[in-house]
């Protein structure tokens, strides 16, 4: 498997229900963000937290990391149809200078 | 504060032509990063430039890919000859510092398509 891979690949789920996605990587980090691409365009910055925190909240997300196992949850709470997208874990390894790695994404979808 | 931009938004090229792709980080960003997503596949580095410096070119594919950042403020990715196998979408990435936990503000991306 590769750095950064999330799971599940794909998530529908119904407005207002909570989404919770996976993501697990190899190697020590610096920190872990997560982005968030909506069909055709950029990438959104939507949190990022450092390899000493172990949770962290941004309005309706919520984001923990478990540096013991390797792997960071993203928590989105009262779904919304604007939440439909891409959402992507990306680490930043020690002694990497700064370079991402990214997971292929989970495409979540909100329907109303 | 405007974020990261970069031009074209879309270029579609004929295999053996050429393509420069523009990037203009956030102002004040020391740290621009090139990265790319091919055939729907994970989203990948290229290259890091501490201003006009190249800090890590480790994820460039091969020498038909020249990036550039004179001055230290925008930069260019030039592809000669293009290939079939370079379509996909070319992100730009800015941070402000060197050291420590930073965050990569993306731009939005440019579409590449080499028929």
């Amino acid at each position: 498997s590769q750095q950064g891979e999330e799971d599940p690949q794909a998530l529908s789920i119904q407005e207002g229900e909570n989404a919770t996605m996976n993501c697990s990587y190899k190697t020590s980090i610096n920190n872990l963000q997560w982005y968030r691409q909506n069909s055709g365009r950029g990438l959104v910055h939507l949190i990022l937290i450092r390899s000493n925190e172990r949770e962290k909240h941004s309005g309706r997300l919520r984001v923990t990391l478990d540096t013991s196992k390797k792997s960071s949850s993203l928590l989105i709470t009262a779904s919304r149809a604007a939440d439909t997208a891409s959402y992507f874990c990306a680490t930043d390894a020690t002694g990497s200078a700064r370079q991402l790695t990214f997971g292929s994404g989970t495409q979540l979808t909100v329907l109303p | 504060e405007a974020g990261v931009t970069q031009f074209p938004s879309h270029s579609v090229i004929e295999k053996g032509q050429t393509v420069t792709l523009r990037c203009d980080p956030i102002s004040g960003h020391d740290n621009l990063y090139w990265y790319r997503r091919v055939m729907g596949k994970e989203i990948k580095f290229l290259l890091h430039f501490v201003k006009e410096s190249k800090q890590d070119e480790s994820g460039m594919p091969n020498n038909r890919f020249l990036a550039e950042r004179t001055g230290g403020t925008y930069s260019t990715l030039k592809v000669q000859p293009a290939e079939l196998e370079d379509s996909g979408v070319y992100f730009c990435a800015s941070s402000r510092r060197s050291r420590g936990t930073d965050t990569q503000y993306f731009g939005p991306g440019t579409r590449l398509t080499v028929l």
